[in-house]
């Protein structure tokens, strides 16, 4: 069964940074891309960060480019998200997803989620 | 950027009708889309792709049509449990938008 577990989030100020886990299982990690999606209170989804299965390729939406960091440890079946310099407009639930196809670059449709972890950023 | 608009915000529908959901990209994306839906406190969950293919264990009720710009997703007979909010994603190009959701809720 195809499990992932985030974890990590907490209660961080303006300015302070904060690293997401997401512990995979139930599939062969290292052939699967991967990516962190997010959710503010009462809105919508928004795509964050995506790694390939390698870990050579990452792509970053512009709200998050050069404050955060995606990395991944396929000895451990781990996804990371490091996330520096952090505001409040960064508030939200963090899901890490599996890309929907195995052996392929990033860029296809999530088709396992986590639970989400929550990040409220405030003084 | 592609800009992913989703219509209407909210759909009001009684249990067995059909439902229709809007999704337009400022751009054409091919045939790369994908709707999920999702619940109060849950994780979304894939529910098409590629504009018409069901993800693993999504019932035949929900079909998805549409390519280029304009692309629809119906849901032939709702049952309770398909009231949820529904999100569109175009994964043509990065970065990665998802529409801004249609509510679907008991008439």
């Amino acid at each position: 069964e195809v499990q992932l577990l985030e974890s990590g989030g907490d209660l961080i100020q303006p300015g302070g940074s904060l690293r997401l886990s997401c512990a995979a299982s139930g599939f062969v990690f290292s052939t699967y891309a991967m990516s962190w999606v997010r959710q503010a209170p009462g809105k919508g989804l928004e795509w964050v960060s995506s790694i390939s299965g390698s870990g050579d390729t990452t792509y970053y939406a512009d709200s998050v480019k050069g404050r955060f960091t995606i990395s991944r440890d396929n000895f451990k079946h781990t996804l990371y998200l490091q996330m520096l310099s952090l505001r409040a407009e960064d508030t939200a639930v963090y899901y890490c997803a599996r890309d929907l196809q195995p052996s392929r670059p990033p860029g296809l449709p999530f088709d396992y989620w986590g639970q989400g972890t929550w990040v409220p950023v405030s003084a | 950027e592609i800009v992913v608009t989703q219509s209407p915000a909210t759909l009001s529908v009684s249990p067995g009708e059909r439902a229709t959901l809007s999704c337009r990209a400022s751009q054409s994306v091919s045939s790369n889309l994908a709707w999920y839906q999702q619940k109060p406190g849950r994780a979304p969950r894939l529910l098409i792709y590629g504009e018409s293919s069901r993800a693993a264990g999504i019932p035949a009720r929900f079909s998805g049509s549409g390519t280029g710009t304009e692309f629809t997703l119906t849901i032939s007979s709702l049952q309770s449990e398909d009231f949820a909010v529904y999100y569109c994603q175009q994964y043509n190009s990065w970065p990665l938008t998802f529409g801004g959701g249609t509510k679907v809720e008991i008439k």
